[in-house]
């Protein structure tokens, strides 16, 4: 079962867009919420990361949005370029856990 | 600084066969992770090892898997009697204490023929 959804699947975007991508969990024990960003070949690298504490958190053009209440969370990419173009996943982490849950991924395609 | 190092990059095994995979975590990190992602999906948690002891193992496919850190650095993942299902990326991830940010490295890519 998966434990963090993720939509779109895949998304195109034009340059200089906002892409959204969305997440929705229902463990309430998540308390740790990162976004992975992952390139062809090539390991996730931490994009941003927030706790349930806060509604959101903005680092550059990347944004979480929290919804506790509804429990999910979007990223934000604003004035999307075409290097911006990989597979994000979103993930979750368990209140006294170490292991990571990773939402099943959007492939991010943005058009110049 | 150096990033989270993963050998080989590339791996082609038989089934059946006996393979090693080595995960070289950023210096001073003590938490060290595995996950295997299939293509296609996120990552999948195997193993977490805070220090040289394996903190939780839940994770791993069966018996045929198995892991080591024995002096809280370098770690090798090993799997017995690779099935074609094994292949996929093995990923490996360090992070400088528990519950903090996890840094991946690129993963072996592991085909079972």
């Amino acid at each position: 079962q998966q434990q963090v959804k993720q939509s779109p699947q895949s998304l195109i975007v034009q340059k200089g867009g906002i892409s959204i991508i969305n997440c929705a969990y229902e463990n309430t024990a998540f308390d740790y919420f990162p976004w992975y960003q992952q390139f062809p070949g090539k390991g996730p690298a931490l994009l941003i990361a927030i706790r349930p504490d806060v509604s959101e958190k903005k680092e550059g053009r990347f944004t979480i949005s929290f919804n506790k209440s509804a429990k999910q969370f979007s990223l934000h990419i604003m004035d999307s370029q075409p290097g911006d173009s990989a597979t994000y996943f979103c993930a979750a982490i368990p209140t006294g856990a170490n292991n990571l849950f990773f939402g099943t991924g959007t492939r991010l395609t943005v058009i110049p | 600084g150096a990033g989270v190092s993963q050998t080989p990059s590339n791996k082609v095994t038989e089934k059946g066969k006996y393979v090693e995979l080595r995960c070289d975590p950023i210096s001073g990190h003590t938490a060290l992770y595995w996950y295997r992602q299939s293509l296609g999906q996120g990552p999948e948690f195997l193993i977490y090892f805070q220090g040289t002891g394996a903190a939780d193992d839940s994770g791993l496919p069966n018996d045929r898997f198995f892991a080591v850190r024995p002096e809280g650095s370098v770690s090798t993942l090993k799997i017995q009697r690779t099935e074609r299902g094994d292949s996929a990326v093995y990923l490996c991830a360090s992070s400088i204490g528990p519950n903090q940010p996890q840094h991946f490295g690129d993963g072996t890519r592991l085909s079972i023929l």
